[in-house]
């Protein structure tokens, strides 16, 4: 069965700092890959996503992950975080070969120190 | 244009009673998709539109969840005999097609009292 786990619930950086955030799958198909973003008051916004060719996806807002199939993630990375990334992250997987369901993870919070 | 609009915004219903949401995706996009988000969980899809039709429901949690999309646009969740567990913040999204980035509406918040 599908599924998308996110190892860390709530991360705290200090503003400036790098980031990663890990997202790990299990799917039995080639994945369609996301990362969405919610912050507070505000609806879902896409990152970026994962379909073929380049495993580097580059997305908004400064922000970039990398597919590593032999490791089953999809890790969300920023070079210097900034106060108004603070929000909750949600990675999610597709099926590319049906029309599948979307599995969102459980999200991981972050909290950035001026 | 306009975005993925969701109405009522919040809604309060005692338990026992039948809710409607409604869901109006971004004109000309074909997919549409419900979500449940319940506090402090991640999002929990619900069931995807193709048109009118719905290729998968066997996300949605009960037998008094359904859902319908007319006109290839318009989509209304319905849930019967609301449940306190039923309470959460319901979201659609719509999209060019599968696989195309989704925009998400601002959601319907449901307490069950």
């Amino acid at each position: 069965a599908q599924s998308v786990t996110q190892p860390d619930i709530h991360i705290t950086v200090s503003e400036g700092a790098s980031l990663e955030l890990r997202c790990n799958y299990s799917y039995g198909a080639t994945p369609y890959l996301f990362w969405y973003v919610q912050s507070p008051g505000q609806g879902l916004q896409l990152l970026l996503k994962y379909f073929s060719g380049d495993t580097l996806v580059q997305g908004i807002k400064g922000f970039e992950a990398e597919f590593k199939r032999s490791q089953s993630s999809f890790n969300l990375r920023k070079p210097s975080v900034h106060w108004s990334d603070a929000a909750e992250y949600f990675c999610a997987v597709g099926s590319k070969t049906s029309y599948d369901k979307v599995i969102f993870g459980p999200g991981t919070s972050l909290s950035v120190i001026p | 244009g306009a975005g993925v609009s969701q109405s009522p915004s919040n809604k309060v219903t005692e338990k026992g009673k039948d809710v409607e949401l409604r869901c109006d995706p971004i004109s000309g996009h074909t997919a549409l998709y419900w979500y449940r988000q319940s506090l402090g969980q991640g999002l929990e899809f619900l069931i995807y539109f193709q048109g009118n039709s719905a290729p998968d429901k066997s996300g949605l949690p009960s037998d008094r969840f359904s859902a319908e999309r007319t006109g290839g646009s318009v989509s209304t969740l319905t849930i019967q005999r609301t449940q306190q567990e039923d309470s959460a913040v319901y979201l659609c999204a719509s999209s060019l097609g599968w696989g195309h980035e989704q925009y998400f509406g601002p959601g319907t918040r449901l307490t069950v009292t």
